[in-house]
């Protein structure tokens, strides 16, 4: 799987917009770009993928480049419990029985103060 | 509550030990994977099922570890003669690959924390 690259911590002022980057400059083709969140002593949350278009859902947006090398994550109106660390993770298209994992890196640590 | 259900949630053993810890995916997924997380780190993937069979294992997984997905369903690991370096969290995730879909979205659940003393 590709590597990513995030800023170890980032900070938010609540009701504000969070944008979360994510570099990914060596993805394949094939590799979805995946976004997940884990608040401190749970389990992972999963948030968001996509491929190749921008999506959006209840709880983000993802905006993937044209060229697919980098995509941020936006938290429109971010609250205090979205305290959490977030986890940009690229995937290779599963096909078969193949696996995927999903590697983990460090995340950003997204801090929404009040 | 439908989401992926762990247990027990906190584990403490002595050194030497054998635990066992469980796993109840969402109702009809057929994927199932364990991970482990050390403090700091990310969570790092051990092995996965598809329906009961194990397909893949990572060399994070030493021979004391063992892990069964008996009848597709719930799924146990098992470490015998803890150690030390065994103290982590335990995550378990499940999903449903269908057909010719490229990719499956892996839901988790909230781990068993494992202290070794």
């Amino acid at each position: 799987d590709a590597k990513t690259t995030q800023p170890p911590s980032m900070d938010c002022a609540e009701g504000r917009a969070a944008n979360l980057p994510c570099n990914h400059s060596t993805i394949s083709g094939n590799e979805y770009v995946y976004w997940y969140r884990q608040i401190h002593s749970q389990g992972p949350q999963y948030i968001i993928h996509g491929l190749k278009n921008n999506e959006t859902n209840e709880m983000a947006s993802l905006i993937i480049t044209e060229d697919r090398k980098s995509s941020t994550l936006i938290l429109p109106h971010a609250t205090l419990r979205d305290t959490a660390v977030y986890y940009c993770i690229v995937r290779v298209a599963v096909s078969g029985g193949s696996n995927y994992k999903l590697t983990f890196g460090k995340g950003t640590l997204l801090t929404v103060n009040p | 509550d439908t989401g992926v259900s762990q247990d027990p949630r906190h584990k403490i053993t002595k050194r030497g030990q054998n635990v066992t810890f469980r796993c109840d995916p969402i109702s009809e997924h057929n994927r199932l994977y364990w991970y482990r997380q050390t403090l700091g780190q990310g969570p790092e993937f051990l092995t996965y099922f598809q329906n009961e069979a194990q397909l893949e294992k990572s060399r994070l997984l030493s021979d004391r570890f063992s892990a069964e997905r008996p009848k597709g369903s719930f799924s146990t690991l098992e470490i015998q003669r803890t150690e030390q370096g065994d103290s982590a969290m335990y995550l378990c995730a499940s999903s449903l690959l269908v057909g010719t879909r490229m990719t499956d979205t892996q839901y988790f659940g909230p781990g068993t924390r494992l202290t070794v003393l």
